[in-house]
């Protein structure tokens, strides 16, 4: 059965305090790790997709690294507006996206 | 906004009863997702649609169904009501069978 775990379960940093959250995977056949954003009473909001490890992806003050156990969402200097629920997903060869409990992350002015 | 539809947004029902949640995938794509997120378990996935025909089934319980249309909107069956059922209600869509899903904004199904 696939696993996804992340790490921490609840962050908080003050603005410009840049951290990193983690993302902890067990699949059978990787056929993607997907990052989303998600506010309160919201859907999930697509950031990333990695697929293979190495693979790097940024938007803004946020980059997405992958390795073949594990994630990194890394959050450089982040501002309030980065307040929400960050989640972590990977898809198996057959079809399944499933996804972590994630981080709420709290960047306090 | 992902160009993804639910409809409709709140609901309010009644233990026992069944109701029918909608969704309208974005333009184009085939894959429809539905998925439930209740407080104390995060997003469990429930059921696949590609283009019509059911492709994977996760922890969806034997009162829940769903069915996708010839012109791609989904729609997710609950009946049998019980408390436990009040959660958000999630559908995405994807081009294709894999790539990146899109989400809706949900229906809060609320059961009294």
């Amino acid at each position: 059965e696939d696993q996804v775990t992340q790490s921490p379960e609840a962050l908080r940093l003050q603005e410009g305090e840049s951290s990193s959250l983690n993302c902890s995977y067990t699949v059978s056949g990787l056929r993607g790790l997907f990052w989303y954003r998600q506010d309160p009473g919201k859907g999930p909001e697509f950031l990333f997709t990695l697929y293979s490890a190495g693979e790097e992806k940024e938007k803004e003050r946020l980059k997405a690294t992958l390795t073949k156990k594990e994630s990194f969402l890394h959050i450089t200097a982040p501002k309030p507006e980065d307040s929400a629920t960050y989640l972590c997903a990977v898809r198996n060869a057959g079809n399944m996206l499933t996804f972590g409990g994630g981080t709420r992350l709290m960047v306090k002015p | 906004d992902s160009g993804v539809t639910q409809t409709p947004k709140h609901l309010i029902t009644a233990t026992g009863q069944r109701v029918t949640l909608r969704c309208s995938p974005r333009s184009g794509d085939l894959s429809v997702y539905w998925y439930q997120q209740s407080l104390d378990q995060g997003l469990q996935f429930l059921i696949h649609y590609y283009n019509g025909e059911e492709r994977a089934k996760g922890n969806i319980l034997e009162r829940f169904s769903a069915q996708q249309f010839p012109d791609l909107h989904s729609e997710l069956n609950l009946s049998s009501l019980e408390l436990g059922d009040s959660a958000l209600y999630f559908c995405a869509s994807s081009r294709a069978v894999g790539g990146e899903a899109f989400f809706g904004q949900g229906t809060r199904l609320t059961v009294v």
